[in-house]
């Protein structure tokens, strides 16, 4: 089964500061999606970002960016300019190509201090 | 379009119990995937269905079981409740599709006592 790590329990960044958040993933796959989710102390799941692996360019969306490394197995999601709504639990997901099954990281607590 | 709907949103039992929790999916979408998220495990991947088949299942007893209705309605039962079953239980619908994205549901949190 793939897997998804991410290292980091826990992260803090400043208001208007820039912060990373690392993700790693195995698998043997060649076709397969990343996707960043975000979870608000409300509960609700949100999709932040999605990659295709096929695609080279790194995906954006306004202020959060991934890079996208291929060969080493990771996707890092970069928040700009931080605001206090970004404050959440942050999840790294894997999903083949071939089906439908998610796999989840065991996400990062990201605090953003005013 | 609605989210996805899961009820209730707590839910309180106890051990030797069992218990019904309901995920009415967005509207169009066939796939609906059901997770176990605890502070120590994360996101467990339960089962999904799809048009009313289930299509796939993670590593849980049978003790967790599930459905889907012709509407895409989804259910999701745990009998004899133990104390390991505390959890916030999410439910994710999808269209079905290769570039799907999951839509979560605000959860039904479940305490066993």
């Amino acid at each position: 089964a793939q897997t998804v790590t991410q290292s980091q329990p826990e992260m803090s960044v400043q208001e208007a500061e820039t912060v990373t958040l690392s993700c790693t993933y195995d698998t043997s796959e060649s076709d397969y999606y990343l996707f960043w989710y975000k979870q608000p102390p409300s509960r609700q799941m949100i999709l932040v970002i999605r990659q295709e692996a096929y695609k080279q360019q790194n995906a954006t969306e306004n202020r959060f960016s991934v890079n996208f490394q291929k060969a080493a197995k990771s996707f890092s999601l970069k928040i700009s300019d931080s605001q206090l709504g970004d404050a959440a639990m942050y999840f790294c997901a894997y999903r083949s190509g071939t089906g439908n099954q998610f796999y989840f990281g065991t996400g990062t607590s990201l605090t953003v201090i005013p | 379009k609605a989210g996805v709907t899961q009820t209730p949103r707590y839910l309180i039992k106890t051990r030797g119990q069992q218990v019904t929790l309901s995920c009415s999916p967005i509207s169009g979408h066939r796939s609906v995937s059901w997770y176990q998220q605890t502070p120590g495990q994360g996101l467990q991947f339960l089962f999904e269905y799809f048009s009313e088949t289930q299509r796939n299942k993670g590593n849980f007893p049978g003790r967790f079981s599930g459905r889907q209705f012709s509407n895409s309605r989804s259910e999701m039962n745990v009998s004899t409740l133990e104390l390991g079953d505390s959890a916030l239980y999410l439910c994710a619908s999808s269209p079905g599709g290769k570039r799907n994205i999951q839509y979560f549901g605000a959860g039904t949190r479940l305490s066993v006592l």
